[in-house]
């Protein structure tokens, strides 16, 4: 079975500029989250999505927005690009609600997606 | 809110050494605790986790015990090999349901 697929791999943007990053989940899974990976850096989570609807928001500018599918993929935009929106995007998915508090629910990431931004 | 604190890296150590990598926590309760590692090149990956006080999680031949007294989640290997080279993440859930808090990160080296 595919893992969690993101596209695209690299991109290279100018501050100002507007990106949308892709994901598709494992097949069988509601939930998709993305989290932010700044060089050196753990995680920063972004959104959470289970059925559509956004179930979680980190502390993120209205700059990033995201959405899901019917198909459950998702789409993260980013607008009005700053050179330290530059990092790896990565994006998670898990079965059933996606709550993770209890341990039952594991992420499972994809490679993700390395902007660039001059 | 929850959060974690890891050991500072980079660590290098010789192939069959002794791997301790600290994790320390912050939290309200006692929520599921968890190892992430990422290789070179690719995406993060779930190397062992444990639910609840006392339990052990192992995976690989890494082991990590949840020591509540402490507030620590220690990662541990007896022999570690090249192939074990890789950012090493502790996390715990953060603020809300839905999400991971994750710790800096800790990259391991090991030489032949």
């Amino acid at each position: 079975d595919a893992g969690v697929t993101q596209s695209p791999t690299h991109l290279i943007k100018t501050r100002g500029q507007q990106v949308t990053l892709r994901c598709s989940p494992i097949s069988g899974h509601k939930s998709v989250s993305w989290y932010q990976q700044v060089l050196g850096q753990g995680p920063q989570f972004i959104f959470q999505y289970y059925e559509k609807e956004e179930r979680g928001r980190g502390n993120f500018p209205d700059r990033f927005s995201a959405r899901q599918f019917p198909n459950y993929s998702s789409e993260l935009n980013v607008n009005a690009l700053l050179l330290g929106d530059s990092a790896l995007y990565l994006c998670a998915s898990s079965l059933g609600t996606g709550a993770v508090s209890s341990g039952a629910n594991v992420l499972t990431f994809g490679a993700g997606s390395r902007l660039t931004v001059l | 809110g929850n959060s974690v604190t890891q050991m500072e890296g980079p660590v290098t150590l010789s192939e069959e050494a002794f791997l301790t990598i600290n994790c320390t926590y912050t939290a309200t309760g006692y929520p599921s605790l968890f190892w992430y590692v990422q290789y070179p090149g690719e995406g993060l990956q779930l190397l062992l986790k444990a639910t609840k006080a006392d339990d052990k999680g192992s995976n690989k031949g890494f082991e990590a015990t949840y020591r509540k007294e402490t507030t620590s989640f220690h990662l541990e290997k007896g022999s570690v090999q090249v192939s074990d080279s890789a950012v090493y993440f502790c996390a715990l859930p953060g603020a809300g349901s839905y999400q991971l808090t994750f710790g800096k990160g800790t990259k391991l080296s090991v030489i032949p």
